[in-house]
């Protein structure tokens, strides 16, 4: 059981190449979402997935992309990264309804745009 | 709109004294507060939540965090502090009907041997 995986852990663009981060969970969890992690900004969320099948935009959607692909996978795409978009990357899910209604968070991705 | 907030960025406290680490909220409905913590290079954990119930709430690694609807706040506590306490805090509110959080700016404690 490795909870929520993320792939890869380091990456580093130049400004206007894309990429895809990847995050897989193994707890049958229904939600799952996209976080990014910026000095004094705290946690601000990119985009989640109530669902499999569904997606919708958090506070700070411009510039990404995601795909539920299953219920196991939910992936953030950058189609032309930008400086801007440095950041620490988190992936988390959430079974609705489970008792303990908590977050289960991906070790990160660390992304530098050059 | 849901939000929280965390006024300190860093609380510095020596081992062994209690720690109160800070954060008010504004929902609309009844609010869904959570804490949770962040150690270096790492992912967030879930340290506890608020729901219903009892006012003050008791988590993991000895923490306690209490409800004040007074207040709009629910302060995250705990009576002795410890070195290896020392990490990044978050609070956060879970969006009432939705299952988006919102997560405060996050506060860094360090605890002083």
């Amino acid at each position: 059981n490795a909870g929520v995986t993320q792939t890869p852990k380091f990456q580093v663009l130049k400004t206007g190449q894309s990429m895809t981060l990847q995050c897989a969970q193994d707890m049958n969890h229904n939600s799952m979402y996209w976080y990014r992690q910026d000095p004094g900004m705290g946690l601000r969320l990119i985009y989640y997935s109530a669902s499999e099948g569904t997606t919708d935009k958090g506070e700070v959607p411009n510039g990404y992309n995601v795909s539920r692909l299953n219920k196991r996978e939910f992936s953030l795409r950058l189609e032309s990264a930008a400086p801007s978009q440095t950041s620490v990357y988190f992936c988390a899910s959430y079974r609705a309804g489970e008792s303990t209604d908590t977050q289960y968070f991906g070790p990160g991705t660390r992304l530098t745009v050059l | 709109a849901q939000s929280v907030a965390q006024p300190e960025d860093q609380v510095n406290v020596a081992e062994g004294n209690p720690l109160t680490v800070k954060c008010t909220y504004s929902v609309s409905g009844n609010p869904y507060l959570f804490w949770y913590v962040q150690y270096p290079n790492r992912g967030l954990q879930f340290l506890l939540k608020y729901i219903t119930g009892d006012n003050l709430v008791k988590g993991s690694y000895g923490f306690e965090a209490e409800f004040n609807k007074s207040q709009t706040s629910f302060h995250l506590k705990k009576p002795s502090a410890l070195v290896s306490d020392s990490a990044l805090y978050f609070c956060a509110v879970r969006d009432p009907g939705t299952y988006k959080y919102i997560f405060g700016t996050g506060t860094r404690l360090k605890v002083l041997a």
